[in-house]
């Protein structure tokens, strides 16, 4: 099953303004991390923030999470057209293998598809 | 550098048929693994490795069987193709896995048909 579900599934806006992308997830994670992916193309890591931290910035990301709600929400500031991809969510929670060992089970949602307009 | 490499990129098989998808990083990377992706489904984990001669079991290994005789390469072995593995491929490695170096680099994925 999934772990985060990311709200809203489409979001469409103008060059210029913001775009904010919710995640919600269900059980306690270690990390959570964000991914974009372009059409057609793997996906590339954008930010992690960790159980402990509360906020995070990289250029026009700011990340926020918040364990009592066992949520997340990626802000880009100042969209541009180049934006336009999908926006994954990604829970990381310890898993142990058959080894009890813990590498960590990163699981992903459904995605937002950003639509940014020139 | 070139990171991840997955081949092929498209690939048509007949049910019943077997195929080996390919995954090769070049970062000295512990940790690889293998999702799929289905339209409305995000990215499920097929199979995980944490170094050469380990593997185990994601949420949907089914049908998919995966060896690792080298840090560098991580192999998918369909060993008979059902139209329900009609899926886009993604390898992701990670130095030491997702919950201790976190950030995953992905290949661009492989985009497999079965009929």
């Amino acid at each position: 099953s999934q772990q985060g579900e990311e709200d809203p599934q489409a979001l469409s806006i103008q060059e210029g303004e913001n775009a904010t992308m919710n995640c919600s997830y269900k059980t306690s994670i270690n990390n959570l991390q964000w991914y974009r992916q372009n059409s057609g193309r793997g996906l590339v890591h954008l930010i992690l923030i960790r159980s402990n931290e509360r906020e995070k910035h990289s250029g026009r990301l700011r990340v926020t999470l918040d364990t009592s709600k066992k949520s997340s929400s990626l802000l880009i500031t100042a969209s541009r057209a180049a934006d336009t991809a999908s926006y994954f969510c990604a829970t990381v929670r310890s898993l142990f293998n058959a080894g009890g060992t813990s590498y960590g089970k990163l699981t992903f949602g459904q995605g937002t598809i950003l639509t940014v307009h020139p | 550098n070139a990171g991840v490499t997955q081949t092929p990129k498209f690939q048509v098989l007949k049910t019943g048929q077997s195929m080996t998808l390919q995954c090769a990083q070049d970062m000295n990377h512990e940790y690889m693994s293998w999702y799929r992706q289905d339209p409305g489904m995000g990215l499920r984990l097929i199979h995980y490795s944490v170094g050469a001669g380990i593997t185990d079991q994601g949420e949907v290994p089914n049908g998919y069987n995966v060896s690792r005789s080298t840090t560098e390469d991580f192999p998918l072995r369909l060993l008979s193709a059902a139209p329900s593995q009609t899926s886009v491929y993604f390898c992701a490695s990670s130095l030491r896995g997702p919950l201790y170096t976190g950030e995953l680099f992905f290949g661009e994925g492989s985009r497999l048909t079965v009929l």
